[in-house]
């Protein structure tokens, strides 16, 4: 069974990096598919901020573009989101998901609340 | 960015039919997705390139559409269908959802 866990904290001062792990089990993240980070505001709007595809190259949102970035461990199965000079805008959950561009977003994890307050 | 405008919040009795509407700012073929969220949980993937069934999802789950128009449809619908529901296209980067579309029963 696929699964993906997001972790980190809960809590990031505003013009700080916020950075956070998905750990994938269950499938190799080097075999297939663009391994995504979504958000969700307060209010309910969704946000695609950008993937790392199983080969490595990266595709991010161009309203975030100077300051995200997504990265990989093949090691460990993890890959990574940091997302620099965050406000209080930046205050959502963010979720990491497995996207097929034909098959949508198959598989999520359960998601992190992060706040941005000083 | 492509725009994806969803009706707004329905409410219907159980073992009706609902269908609930997605619409593009342009074109995104049939790269278009429908995801059901209840409250504190991950969003779950119903149907993929409009009209495909994931696995695991009722058979009451449908997707019809192409180009700008897309709809779900829960026929019928049940209690347990209670939740908001997403459209997002892959087609046209940055990938873009829709505002949601809360689902009550009466």
């Amino acid at each position: 069974e696929i699964q993906l866990q997001e972790s980190g904290p809960g809590l990031v001062k505003p013009s700080q990096s916020l950075s956070l792990t998905c750990s994938v089990t269950g499938y190799t993240i080097t075999s297939g598919y663009d391994w995504s980070w979504i958000r969700k505001f307060p209010g309910n709007k969704m946000e695609w901020m950008g993937y790392i595809s199983y080969s490595g190259s990266t595709n991010y949102n161009p309203s975030l573009k100077s300051r995200i970035s997504i990265t990989r461990d093949t090691s460990k199965n993890q890959f990574f989101l940091q997302l620099n000079s965050v406000t209080t805008e930046d205050t959502a959950t963010y979720y990491c998901a497995r996207l097929g561009v034909y098959y949508g977003l198959g598989y999520w994890g359960q998601g992190v609340m992060v706040t941005v307050s000083s | 960015d492509t725009v994806l405008t969803q009706s707004p919040a329905l409410a219907v009795s159980p073992g009706e039919r609902v269908t609930i509407s997605c619409k593009a700012s342009e074109s995104v073929s049939t790269r278009m997705h429908w995801y059901q969220q209840k409250p504190g949980q991950q969003p779950k993937l119903l149907i993929y390139k409009a009209s495909n069934l994931a696995s695991g999802v009722p058979a009451r789950f449908s997707g019809s559409g192409s180009g700008t128009d897309f709809t779900l449809t829960i026929d019928p619908v049940e209690a347990d269908d209670t939740a908001t529901y997403f459209c997002q296209q892959s087609w046209n980067g940055p990938y873009t959802f829709g505002a949601g579309t809360k689902l009550e029963l009466k």
